[in-house]
């Protein structure tokens, strides 16, 4: 089984409608993080969490929310979605940080198209 | 804030042989990672190798090989004896030692060609 699951993997939607994306890890991380990819941009930090009761920013965090629901649960909402929001969405997740070395392991990501 | 830059969107190899791929970044820390990842056709994010900035020695790992060059803030990724599956978008990234947050440049399709 795959340590990172992202829910669902492709979602059409319409422009106005709400739209949750679910990441979920096995793999006992602290720390969980959402990018956005688009082409010819690379990856996006959207918003990341320390822990559950510890959420940040990231650099495109506008129009988007986020809840840790627990230390394995990480959703993203788009409380109205857009077009411009169409792009492939990743869930990431690492042990907490410091000078160790610590690798992001990645989702399969959502496919996330807004008509 | 720190930027990654890959100024290589496309790149084309042939089967077996060496490929690189270019990235630079600007950063006034002085102790960061760095890393190489890749995208198949399949979406998954696989990391291909990392280097700690506080390390002069390049990191290699099997056919893949790094050129880091600080002072230049360069890190460019050399694929030897390409093969088929080597076939992907390529992603440079940085993180801050003290950090979690990676920074991604645009990435770079490369095609290996048979």
């Amino acid at each position: 089984d795959a340590d990172v699951t992202q829910t669902p993997r492709n979602r059409i939607t319409k422009t106005g409608k709400r739209i949750m994306l679910e990441c979920s890890q096995t793999k006992g991380h602290d720390r969980m993080y959402w990018y956005r990819q688009d082409p010819g941009l690379g990856l996006r930090l959207i918003y990341y969490s320390f822990d559950v009761k510890d959420i940040n920013k990231g650099e495109i965090s506008d129009g988007y929310s986020v809840s840790r629901q627990a230390q394995a649960k990480f959703s993203l909402s788009l409380e109205s979605a857009i077009p411009n929001q169409t792009a492939l969405y990743f869930c990431a997740t690492s042990e907490s940080s410091g000078r160790a070395y610590n690798e992001q392991f990645f989702g399969p990501g959502t496919r996330l198209t807004v008509l | 804030a720190q930027t990654v830059t890959q100024s290589q969107p496309e790149m084309s190899v042939q089967e077996a042989e060496t490929v690189t791929l270019s990235c630079t970044y600007d950063t006034s820390e002085s102790d960061y990672y760095l890393f190489w990842y890749k995208q198949p056709p399949s979406r998954q994010m696989i990391l291909v190798i990392r280097q700690e900035a506080y390390k002069q020695q390049n990191a290699t790992e099997n056919r893949f090989s790094v050129n880091f060059q600080k002072a230049a803030k360069s890190f460019s990724l050399k694929i030897s004896d390409s093969q088929l599956g080597d076939a992907a978008m390529y992603f440079c990234a940085y993180r801050e030692t003290s950090g979690s947050r990676l920074t991604f440049g645009e990435g770079t399709q490369l095609t290996v060609n048979p």
